[in-house]
């Protein structure tokens, strides 16, 4: 059983330019979780999808970062206009259930740096 | 609003000493609360799951233990080794609407000395 893929494992982009970040979810998982580990902090909530719909995006930054889920085909958090300060390592998680005594499953990160 | 606190911050013990790390939270509202370790520039490593009706979770040389009503967890490691040198983080699955987010500590860098 595959779990969490995220790719890319490493994306380097320019201030300005755009990231998309993909997570395809443990197969049967229709609930996704993205958060943030930016450098020396801890993890953040940034939001919560289950297919087709944004549950709760309380942790995202309000301009340039968006979030979908569709009905085929991975998760996208992305990142329009990126800036230095969005450099961090980004995990997606998945869960069977948004039930909260399910266990979420984590991706492997996509470390994004920002130049 | 929950908040989730690993003290110590950094451990450096030699090898084979057992260890205690520690996890506190204010809320004790909470579905479960999990160890998870993190090599450096990796992922999320799942070490232990603590239901909110369990006392306790054992894998191996781990042992984590949950007190909900006073807000802490323990994490301990016997016979710590090389291998076991990472981060640690505990984090909490909190009662939160549709969320139930999992609410994250900053983490207890550990480091086992050959």
């Amino acid at each position: 059983n595959a779990g969490v893929m995220q790719n890319p494992r490493h994306l380097v982009r320019r201030r300005g330019q755009e990231a998309r970040l993909r997570c395809s979810p443990v197969k049967g998982h229709s609930h996704v979780y993205w958060y943030r580990q930016l450098p020396e902090e801890g993890l953040k909530f940034m939001v919560y999808l289950q297919k087709e719909n944004i549950i709760d995006e309380s942790g995202m930054p309000k301009e340039r970062f968006s979030a979908e889920f569709p009905k085929e085909g991975p998760s996208i958090l992305r990142i329009q206009q990126v800036v230095r300060g969005d450099s961090a390592a980004y995990f997606c998680a998945s869960s069977l259930s948004a039930s909260g005594d399910y266990e979420q499953y984590f991706g492997p990160g996509t470390r994004l740096t920002v130049t | 609003k929950q908040e989730v606190t690993q003290i110590p911050a950094a451990l450096s013990v030699p090898e084979g000493e057992n260890l205690v790390l520690n996890c506190s939270f204010t809320d004790s509202a909470i579905y479960n609360l999990q160890w998870f370790r993190q090599d450096p520039g990796k992922g999320l490593t799942s070490l232990l799951l603590i239901q909110s009706s369990q006392r306790e979770q054992t894998s191996g040389r781990l042992n984590a233990s949950l007190d909900k009503s006073s807000g802490r967890s323990t994490l301990y490691i016997a016979a710590s080794q090389p291998g076991d040198s990472a981060t640690y983080l505990c984090a909490v699955r909190s009662y939160g609407g549709a969320t139930n987010k999992l609410i994250f500590g900053t983490g207890t860098l550990l480091a086992v000395q050959p």
